[in-house]
């Protein structure tokens, strides 16, 4: 079955710097990829999402690329700030189009 | 509704006693998830709903656990017995189909607390 596989666990930044989560998947099936963000104490929210006929998607500061032969897929936040701090779930649709998720990233922005 | 409610919000009972989680999903969404959160952890599937086919319940961790949908809207999740390692945020989510395709929209969670 589908697994989803997310690092770092942890990503320490300088506030105004970038950000990079990464995500592999082992289901060559799987077409949809969502990012979730959930702040301390609140429900996870999709933040962007992509499919496999695309190999980028941007939306102001974040991004997310898919790269299909390697089966792995990125987000990406440019110019940090302190609202970004939270912790980041990949996901990942297995054979029966449900998603599965990576383990999540705690975000932390230095100021 | 506007989004998926869950109740109650926050929940404490002693070890021992049943409990029941309620989510109201999104008006015609037919797929309707649950999952637990334990402090600091991911997300661990639970079960799953779809319209009136038999749910997947391949996540819960005993027979403790069970769920229903009624009407293909309201769900309850019901665990018995409750232990110390049940203490954890359980979430619900729906979703506009079966399929993942239109991404999932989560309750705010029951936080239940056993002690």
């Amino acid at each position: 079955g589908e697994n989803v596989e997310q690092h770092p666990s942890t990503l320490s930044v300088q506030e105004g710097d970038s950000a990079v989560i990464k995500c592999t998947y082992s289901d060559s099936a799987s077409n949809y990829f969502p990012w979730y963000k959930q702040e301390l104490g609140k429900r996870p929210q999709l933040i962007i999402d992509i499919r496999s006929n695309v190999g980028e998607k941007k939306d102001q500061r974040i991004a997310v690329t898919l790269n299909k032969t390697a089966k792995h897929f990125s987000l990406h936040i440019t110019e940090t700030q302190p609202e970004d701090s939270a912790v980041y779930f990949c996901a990942a649709t297995d054979s029966n189009y449900q998603l599965i998720w990576g383990a999540g990233t705690k975000l932390i922005i230095k100021p | 509704g506007a989004g998926v409610s869950q109740s109650p919000s926050n929940k404490v009972t002693e070890k021992g006693k049943d409990v029941e989680l309620r989510c109201d999903p999104i008006s015609g969404h037919t797929a309707l998830y649950w999952y637990r959160q334990s402090l600091g952890q991911g997300l661990e599937f639970l079960i799953y709903f779809q319209g009136n086919s038999a749910p997947d319940k391949s996540g819960l961790p005993s027979d403790r656990f069970s769920a229903e949908r009624t009407g293909g809207s309201v769900s309850t999740l019901t665990i018995q017995r409750t232990q110390q390692e049940d203490s954890a945020v359980y979430l619900c989510a729906s979703s506009l189909a079966g399929g993942s395709s239109y991404g999932y929209t989560f309750g705010s969670g029951t936080r239940l607390t056993v002690v």
